[in-house]
């Protein structure tokens, strides 16, 4: 079983669709959270960082849920620029070695 | 410009053929890494490196060294390069600290025939 683990897509929606993404990790003393986005082939860039209490970056909404360790993104009023592979990430212990999930890819369609 | 570089950026080299890939960051972060990036895998660490003189493996360290004699700089080297190890590289570095972003490099494609 992977530790982090994401649903591959890819996820098609029209512009302007709400979408979600899940992920779960396995380790349970995991301590951070992040979202990651990767454009095609590109180097990964922080798209936001997941707290306990949830957090928004405008259209863009993560939650945590500890309890059943999972993660989510949710995103709004979906943009064609939107459309890239979001990764789930997660730092189980004190340094800072994160584990990634496979990602799971976006495409906005006009 | 705060950034991460990596040289080469594309490289097709022989079995065997010792190469290094090289890594520098200009913001002064503690924290470098390296990961490969293969399809159906995703990103996988390699080693990472917690400041200068320290080095520790990762999840998939066989077959590659690295070493960290300057905060900046932190090359990756395939001694004897085999063509499991055509992949993507990414190096990265942060502060320390588990919620600090990590900025990655722009990649390196390598394929070894």
């Amino acid at each position: 079983r992977k530790e982090v683990e994401q649903d591959p897509g890819p996820f098609n929606v029209p512009e302007g669709a709400t979408v979600a993404f899940n992920c779960t990790y396995s380790n349970s003393a995991s301590q951070s959270f992040f979202w990651y986005r990767q454009d095609c082939r590109k180097e990964p860039k922080l798209l936001m960082s997941v707290y306990s209490s949830g957090n928004e970056d405008g259209r863009f909404t993560a939650q945590l849920n500890r309890a059943s360790q999972y993660i989510s993104l949710l995103i709004r009023d979906s943009k064609l620029s939107d459309s890239a592979t979001y990764l789930c990430v997660v730092n189980y212990n004190a340094g800072n070695m994160l584990t990634f999930g496979g990602g799971t890819r976006l495409m906005v369609k006009p | 410009e705060a950034q991460v570089t990596q040289n080469p950026r594309y490289l097709i080299t022989v079995t065997g053929k010792k190469l290094t890939v090289t890594c520098s960051q200009n913001m002064n972060h503690e924290y470098m890494s390296w990961y490969r990036q293969d399809p159906g895998l995703g990103l996988r660490q390699i080693y990472y490196s917690m400041n200068v003189e320290v080095t520790d493996k990762g999840d998939v360290p066989e077959g590659y060294k690295v070493s960290r004699k300057e905060k900046r700089n932190f090359p990756l080297i395939l001694e004897s390069p085999s063509p499991n190890q055509t992949s993507l590289y990414f190096c990265a570095s942060s502060l320390p600290g588990t919620n600090n972003e990590q900025f990655f490099g722009p990649g390196t494609r390598l394929t070894v025939l």
